[in-house]
């Protein structure tokens, strides 16, 4: 049974970085069936996906164009992990953020959630 | 972008009523369409797959049908555990992208 486990700071200052991290069980961030996915979620713009990395045999990232300039998400594989790095993020930014495996054209399962607020 | 149009936007229901969500496409997506349920502070929960495939684990009450464009999510009979929102999503092509949502309440 694969499960995510976010972590992270709840809290980020405007023009800083937002940086997450999701830690995976049950399966490889490495796979070469699965993507990893990020996603937001806030009351203005609903579910949002950010973007993916995934490995068919070298490494790949999409992104979502409202976000391609100012997000990076990596492997980890030593940790056998991912994560997401949003930069000069605004109070636009806010929301709650989800990681997810993608597998089979789905999303499932998805991480506990973090919501994250900018603000000075 | 392939844009998702939910509706209804809302609706108010009574256990054991039939309810049908409908989910249309900006441009045909095949069957590259899902749907996920979320209560109020949980992360979103996968319930159909490929338009018509129930996840393991979800209730046979829960139904999905359509292709192409037009796609629906039925509740044959609902039960107090189904009141959430529920959202479709296609993995047709990048970005993926979500219907607005509907939330079903407690009529």
């Amino acid at each position: 049974q694969v499960q995510l486990q976010q972590s992270g700071p709840g809290l980020v200052k405007p023009w800083q970085t937002l940086s997450l991290t999701c830690a995976i069980s049950g399966d490889s961030v490495s796979s070469n069936s699965a993507t990893w996915n990020w996603i937001r979620q806030s009351p203005s713009r609903g579910l949002e996906w950010l973007g993916r990395t995934y490995y068919r045999s070298k490494w790949n990232n999409d992104y979502a164009e409202s976000v391609k300039s100012r997000l990076t998400i990596n492997p980890d594989t030593s940790k056998n992990q991912f994560s997401l790095q949003l930069n000069s993020v605004t109070p636009e930014d806010t929301a709650i953020y989800y990681c997810s495996r993608g597998g089979e054209n789905y999303l499932d399962p998805w991480g506990q959630g973090t919501l994250v607020t900018v603000s000075s | 972008d392939i844009q998702l149009t939910q509706s209804p936007s809302s609706l108010s229901a009574s256990e054991g009523d039939r309810v049908t969500i409908t989910c249309r496409a900006s441009q045909t997506i095949s069957s590259y369409l899902n749907w996920y349920q979320q209560k109020p502070g949980k992360a979103p929960k996968l319930l159909i797959y490929a338009a018509s495939s129930l996840q393991s684990g979800v209730p046979s009450r829960f139904s999905g049908s359509g292709a192409g464009t037009d796609f629906t999510l039925t509740i044959s009979s609902l039960q107090p555990e189904d009141f959430a929102t529920y959202y479709c999503q296609q993995s047709y092509s990048t970005p993926l992208t979500f219907g607005g949502g509907t939330k079903v309440e407690i009529k």
